[in-house]
């Protein structure tokens, strides 16, 4: 059964639009969690992460929110651009999973100019 | 700067055939990583090292194995090829294990496997 679940496995914005996409996890032990931006024939690159102690974290126009009681992380790309069209992964680490990183399926965004 | 670079780019075998996926990286890691992606279910962790000279199973090492002798170098091996093996490998390096704040990993571009 997978830990990590990334329910909406494809997404299609708007240029300039609100991307929000989302993951899901079922282990309570899990405190880090992370994205990764992945475009094709590209390895994935590592984009923002959170610790379990905070609830958002900001950089740039990336935000992750993350809510330890839903067991739910999100990231908002504000404003969208084309160039954020990639699959991005979630991943989770900490707990009975040590330091090694349990990644969602995936959600491929497409802005659309 | 290279990176982690991974050979070969495509491969095609038969099943029963072996192969040797190839990683290096230029970072001075100590840690390196193979995972392999597959439609829906994300990155799922194969085999690692932690050092050279070390080696350990991940989520899903059946019909793999691998070899770390150089720190810069980590070789994937299948020695009995599968159609469920069919899949895209990724190879990755970290300063610090993975899952620890600031050790992102950093993947290469992958290698695409066909097992027919």
């Amino acid at each position: 059964d997978q830990q990590v679940k990334q329910n909406s496995p494809s997404l299609s914005v708007q240029e300039g639009r609100i991307s929000i996409l989302n993951c899901d996890y079922t282990n309570s032990m899990f405190d880090y969690f992370l994205w990764y931006k992945k475009y094709p024939a590209e390895g994935p690159t590592f984009l923002i992460s959170i610790s379990s102690i905070k609830d958002k974290n900001e950089d740039g126009r990336f935000t992750v929110f993350l809510n330890k009681s839903a067991k739910h992380l999100s990231l908002h790309i504000v404003p969208s651009q084309p160039g954020d069209s990639a699959v991005y992964f979630c991943a989770a680490s900490g707990g009975n999973a040590g330091n090694m990183l349990t990644f969602g399926g995936g959600t491929r965004l497409m802005v659309k100019p | 700067n290279a990176g982690v670079t991974q050979t070969p780019k495509f491969r095609v075998l038969k099943t029963g055939q072996s192969m040797t996926l190839l990683c290096a990286q230029d970072m001075n890691h100590e840690y390196m990583y193979w995972y392999r992606q597959d439609p829906g279910m994300g990155l799922r962790l194969i085999h690692y090292s932690v050092g050279e000279g070390t080696t350990a199973k991940g989520e899903v090492p059946d019909g793999y194995n691998v070899s770390r002798l150089k720190k810069q170098n980590f070789l994937l091996g299948l020695e009995s090829a599968a159609p469920s093996q069919t899949s895209v490998y990724f190879c990755a390096s970290s300063y610090r294990i993975q899952g620890l704040r600031n050790s992102p990993l950093h993947f290469g571009n992958g290698t695409r496997l066909t097992v027919t």
